[in-house]
């Protein structure tokens, strides 16, 4: 079973456009993670927020964290072919050690 | 620095073989985890390792088994391989003895088909 479910599954947007993805979990978590993935191949991290913080930027990305709706988003502005990627969000549930729990992934096309 | 690298890449084996995949973290990096990605069931946590000991555990049947080396280098051993462990298997290694406080950072991953 997964903690995280990303919505929407496939996104497909032009170029130069923004692209939001959410991100929802079922159990209270210590942090949340988003990752890139380009077609089959390893992940890479994008950034980590904590469950105190609400909002992180990171160059062209911004995550937002509502722990009360137990759900984050993923924005990406400005999107650029390269952006075309799976992306996954991932958690560590306050209880227990460091388990890792992916969400579902969004895949993200961007249309030149 | 060096990034994880994972051994082999592609890999074909037949029903009720073993194999064993190798995953060689950054270096100074004591974490190790692994992951198996599939179409129909995404990624799912297998185990992680730090400083040889298995610290957490995945919800895989005793078929998948892992080790931890002195030096940081881990490995996975499925046995009596079945059709539905076709897969990208993925390892990620973390600075730290706590993954999802640290980024982790993923290796290519080993493309296992079972026949």
């Amino acid at each position: 079973s997964q903690q995280g479910e990303e919505d929407p599954q496939a996104l497909s947007i032009q170029e130069g456009e923004n692209a939001t993805m959410n991100c929802s979990y079922k159990t209270s978590i210590n942090n949340l993670q988003w990752y890139r993935q380009n077609s089959g191949r390893g992940l890479v991290h994008l950034i980590l927020i904590r469950s105190n913080e609400r909002e992180k930027h990171s160059g062209r990305l911004r995550v937002t964290l509502d722990t009360s709706k137990k759900s984050s988003s993923l924005l990406i502005t400005a999107s650029r072919a390269a952006d075309t990627a799976s992306y996954f969000c991932a958690t560590e549930g306050v209880r227990g050690a460091s388990k890792i729990i992916f969400g579902s992934g969004t895949r993200l096309s961007i249309r030149p | 620095k060096a990034g994880v690298t994972q051994t082999p890449r592609y890999l074909i084996k037949t029903r009720g073989q073993q194999v064993t995949l190798s995953c060689s973290p950054i270096s100074g990096h004591r974490s190790v985890s692994w992951y198996q990605q599939t179409p129909g069931q995404g990624l799912q946590f297998l185990f992680e390792y730090f400083s040889e000991t298995q610290r957490n555990k995945g919800n895989f049947p005793g078929r998948f088994s892992g080790r931890q080396f002195s030096n940081s280098r881990s490995e996975m051993n499925v046995s009596t391989l079945e059709l539905g462990d076709s897969a990208l298997y993925l390892c990620a290694s973390s600075l730290a003895g706590v993954p999802s406080s640290y980024e982790q950072y993923f290796g290519p991953g080993t493309r296992l088909t079972v026949t």
